[in-house]
């Protein structure tokens, strides 16, 4: 069965100091892989996704980066934190291909930029 | 761009029906989702419905879909206090292509 990790769970850092987020994707081969941050009140905006590796799609600028080095891992990076970072950061995965129609979750990390 | 919207809470007493709403832009949905997510986890899919179907039953769970209206909704019949979580409504052509509302978190009142 296919499973879906993220870490770390939690994570406090402060202003200007960098960031990596790693998930990793078990279980399947070439999955569609997506970044999403929540945010209270605002639901989930979708960050980046990618359909394989090294192939990003960002969809809002900001101050972070994604990378897929692996095919089943998907990293999210930052160079230097801003508190509006902050926030509940999910990473999920679909099948590969454009005919499926669920995606599905890891556990998520609380990001706080103090 | 696409815009799904909800109310932010919901609160109900454990026994009565809770009954969440959503509305959406996007004419095009194929698939319009529920999902779940419990404290500090990540989002479960609960149910979803195709966009020709008006209505989808699963045990406690019936949703229901007004396309002319844009209006989708998800009953939870006998609502219990494990049902208090976010619930989030989605529609999109596909995984690859979702939209999400901002989640209705639940509160159930023992």
């Amino acid at each position: 069965s296919q499973t879906i990790h993220q870490w770390p769970a939690t994570l406090v850092q402060p202003v200007g100091s960098p960031l990596s987020l790693e998930c990793t994707v078990e279980g399947t081969s070439n999955p569609n892989l997506y970044w999403y941050r929540q945010a209270a009140g605002r639901g989930l905006q979708l960050l980046f996704y990618s359909v394989g590796i090294g192939q990003i799609s960002s969809e809002v600028p900001q101050n972070l980066s994604a990378s897929r080095p692996q095919d089943r891992q998907f990293i999210l990076s930052s160079k230097k934190l801003l508190l509006s970072d902050s926030g509940f950061y999910l990473c999920a995965w679909s099948v590969g291909g454009t005919s499926s129609y669920e995606q599905y979750f890891g556990p998520g990390t609380r990001l706080t930029v103090t | 761009g696409e815009d799904v919207e909800q109310s932010l809470f919901l609160s109900v007493r454990e026994g009565d029906s809770s009954v969440i709403n959503c509305t959406y832009t996007d004419s095009s949905s194929t698939y319009l989702y529920w999902y779940k997510q419990e404290p500090g986890a990540g989002l479960q899919l609960l149910t979803y419905i195709f966009s020709n179907m008006d209505m989808k039953q699963d045990q406690r769970l019936t949703v229901l879909l007004n396309k002319k209206d844009k209006h989708l909704s998800l009953r939870i019949a006998d609502t219990q206090t494990g049902d208090s979580a976010i619930y989030f409504c989605a529609e999109g052509t596909g995984a690859n292509n979702l939209f999400f509302g901002t989640g209705t978190r639940l509160t159930v009142i023992p």
